[in-house]
C-alpha cells in the first residue's frame, strides 16, 4: 500500500527567507503532484511532475522529483506573506488512485 | 472554460433528509472524482468515474450514492447521513484518469 509522507508537517518562516518541503512516498509511482490548499478553499494545482529528474519551476516555488528516492521537495524561494496556505503532495498508485500527503500548513510571517 | 463548478457551496441537512450534490466540468474531461476533506486533513478519495462508468469506489457507506449522467456532469446523492459525514465535499476531473487533476471549489456540508 502506497504511503505519502510529507514534513515538515508545519511551518513558520520569515518573509525573505529560503526553505524546503518534502514529500517522501513508499512504492514506485509514474506522477507526482503538488498542489495548494487556502484555508475555506479548494486545491489548486501548482506541479505535475512525470519523471526523474523533472524540475518545474513557477515564481518562488519550484519542484523536483527524485523516483529513485522517491522523493520530492518543494522549494521556497525568499518566501512572502502570500504563499502562506496548505501544500499537498500527491503520487498515483498505480491502482488509478491517487494518494495524498497529509499536507504542509505554511505560515509566512511579515 | 478551465472550470469545474459545485453546486451547492454551503448545505446544511438533517439526518433524514435527501439531497444531491452537482459538479460539472465543460473540459472535455473524461475522469471525474468525488473527495471528501475533514478539517486540517488531506483530502480521502470516494469514487472515480472513467467515461461515465464507476471504476473506483473506496468502500464508501451506500448513504453516499454518486451518478454521472453524461461525460459533464457528477452527482452525489446523499441519504440519512451521520453528523461524522461532515465535511468539505470536493469534486474534481482529469483527462484520463492518473492525469492533472482540477479541482471545483468544493461543497461544505453540514449534517445536523
Amino acid at each position: 500500500e502506497l504511503k505519502v509522507e510529507q514534513n515538515p508537517l508545519f511551518l513558520s518562516m520569515q518573509e525573505g527567507k529560503n526553505y524546503t518541503i518534502y514529500c517522501n512516498y513508499s512504492t514506485t509511482s509514474d506522477r507526482l503532484y503538488w498542489y495548494r490548499q487556502d484555508p475555506g478553499k479548494s486545491l489548486e494545482s501548482l506541479f505535475v511532475l512525470l519523471s526523474n529528474g523533472a524540475v518545474k519551476q513557477e515564481g518562488r516555488l519550484m519542484a523536483s522529483l527524485d523516483t529513485k528516492a522517491r522523493l520530492s521537495t518543494l522549494h521556497i524561494t525568499a518566501a512572502v506573506h502570500d504563499l502562506s496556505a496548505t501544500y499537498f503532495c500527491a503520487v498515483d498508485d498505480q491502482d488509478d488512485k491517487i494518494i495524498f500527503g497529509k499536507g504542509t500548513r505554511l505560515h509566512i510571517l511579515p | 472554460d478551465t472550470e469545474v463548478t459545485q453546486t451547492p457551496k454551503h448545505l446544511v441537512m438533517g439526518m433524514t433528509n435527501k439531497k444531491s450534490l452537482k459538479c460539472e466540468q465543460h473540459m472535455g474531461h473524461r475522469a471525474m472524482y468525488w473527495y471528501k476533506q475533514k478539517a486540517k486533513k488531506p483530502p480521502e478519495l470516494m469514487f472515480v468515474y472513467s467515461y461515465e462508468k464507476l471504476s473506483i469506489n473506496e468502500s464508501v457507506p451506500s448513504r453516499f450514492s454518486p451518478e454521472c449522467p453524461n461525460s459533464s456532469l457528477l452527482n452525489l446523492h446523499l441519504h440519512a447521513l451521520q453528523p461524522e459525514d461532515s465535511a468539505l465535499y470536493l469534486c474534481a476531473s482529469s483527462r484520463g484518469i492518473l492525469t492533472e487533476a482540477f479541482f471545483g471549489q468544493g461543497t461544505r456540508l453540514t449534517v445536523v
